[in-house]
């Protein structure tokens, strides 16, 4: 089975672009999380989608946002980009019956730099 | 809201040696706690997790042990090869909280041949 997915692994921007980044979660899975990873903040939660809906927000600003499709395919976007938000963003998907604490499986990521 | 705190940041042992790392949680609602292993340029592995209900677990060379009333939770390696070498995680979550997992800050482990 084809493991979690993301596109694409590596983007540079200037600040003030937005940037749309994807994930493909294991086939049949239908939970997404996407977390951000830096050197200084270490692994933080953004949110998570189960059908289409979100279901859980980290606190992160609103530039921050993220959608579900039907086909349990994710995207986050972040708009006006700002130095900081230079990272690791990583993507997970769950076990299919959308409950809590169900093993979370990460993709590679997509390395985000903002000049 | 919850918070993850583990030690060492560092860790350096002899290929064949026992590797320990500890984590403490804040939040006494928290019932699932997973370890994931980072190598450079991949994403978390999931290597083994542990629910509330149980006190310890064992996957091969690899353990957990959890202490509810304590708050605290670790991670076992005996024999360790040059390829452990990789950063540690551990995490929390409440139960309550669809997909979020706090995660403590990683360890660094260096196994030396």
């Amino acid at each position: 089975k084809a493991g979690v997915t993301q596109t694409p692994r590596y983007l540079i921007k200037t600040r003030g672009q937005q940037v749309t980044l994807s994930c493909s979660p294991i086939s049949g899975h239908r939970s997404v999380s996407w977390y951000q990873q830096t050197p200084g903040q270490g692994l933080q939660f953004l949110f998570e989608y189960f059908s289409e809906t979100q279901r859980n927000k980290g606190n992160f600003p609103g530039r921050f946002s993220g959608r579900q499709f039907s086909n349990s395919r994710s995207e986050m976007n972040v708009s006006t980009l700002e130095l900081g938000d230079s990272a690791l963003y990583l993507c997970a998907s769950s076990l299919p019956s959308g409950g809590l604490n169900n093993e979370q499986f990460f993709g590679p990521g997509t390395r985000l730099t903002v000049l | 809201g919850e918070n993850v705190e583990q030690h060492p940041s560092t860790l350096s042992v002899q290929e064949g040696d026992s590797a320990v790392i500890k984590c403490t949680y804040s939040d006494s609602a928290s019932n699932y706690f997973p370890w994931y292993k980072q190598e450079l340029g991949k994403g978390p592995q999931l290597i083994i997790d542990i629910r509330s209900n149980v006190g310890e677990k064992k996957d091969q060379r690899i353990a957990v042990t959890l202490n509810k009333t304590a708050k605290h939770f670790s991670l076992h390696i005996t024999e360790t090869q040059p390829e452990d070498s990789a950063v540690y995680f551990c995490a929390a979550s409440d139960g309550t909280s669809y997909g979020k997992l706090t995660f403590g800050q990683g360890t660094i482990l260096t196994v030396h041949p």
